[in-house]
């Protein structure tokens, strides 16, 4: 157990729908990044928050948005659904907002769109 | 932006060993190395943060070669429990915080 937690840890939805998805990072850890893996894809970068603020962006797609609460948790929002969109999104957190720490990944939120 | 890492796929023998590259078209300031099973979470494995580092975890151990902006991740007598996809991770002072993942190596270990 990472620590991280996601929810749900499935979903799925028709194409045109929105979706949250929420992260839990690991006590103590200000920093959250959020990756999207297609099947047997890589994981790609899509943004990272540290202590509220966002720190770094990725290849996030302007439909989808996210924001870091005060209690550190993290959403992502998924708005106006493709079938592309189907892939699981995994969160992550440190403890540094740069890249000079470890990285715990939570298990991931299966999307399904249909 | 994203490293590519080689070979794309591998597969050995218990007892074999295994060497996975790294390479990033730009500056590295640290290398992350992760190891993931198929449908499961990514599994931190180790992090290099100077160049020339080198670090071990039991039979797997990693170098960074900063100016050659190069990882390699080394598995010595591979074991049924290595299988599975590794990623390098990379942060460069370029990017800012932009944490990259490598392009994946699947690795096989049969008896």
């Amino acid at each position: 157990d990472s620590g991280v937690t996601q929810t749900p840890k499935h979903l799925i939805t028709a194409t045109g729908q929105r979706v949250t998805l929420r992260c839990s990072p690991r006590s103590g850890d200000l920093s959250v990044y959020w990756y999207q893996q297609s099947l047997d894809q890589g994981l790609q970068f899509l943004i990272q928050y540290y202590n509220g603020e966002e720190r770094a962006k990725g290849n996030i797609l302007e439909r989808f948005s996210a924001q870091q609460f005060p209690d550190l948790h993290s959403e992502l929002n998924l708005s106006s659904l493709e079938l592309g969109d189907s892939a699981l999104y995994f969160c992550a957190s440190s403890a540094s907002p740069g890249t000079g720490s470890e990285a715990f990944f939570g298990q991931g939120t299966r999307l399904t769109v249909v | 932006q994203q490293p590519v890492q080689s070979p794309q796929a591998v597969i050995l023998r218990e007892g074999e060993d295994a060497v996975i590259n790294c390479s990033s078209s730009k500056a590295l300031y640290s290398v992350h190395w992760y190891r993931q099973k198929h449908g499961e979470a990514p599994v931190f494995l180790m992090i290099l943060l100077k160049g020339g580092e080198q670090k071990g975890h039991e039979k797997i151990s990693a170098s960074f070669n900063e100016k050659k902006q190069q990882s390699s991740l080394y598995l010595t007598a591979s074991q049924l429990s290595y299988s599975g996809t590794y990623f390098c991770g990379t942060g460069s002072p370029n990017t800012g915080n932009q944490f990259y993942f490598g392009t994946g190596t699947s690795l096989t270990v049969i008896p």
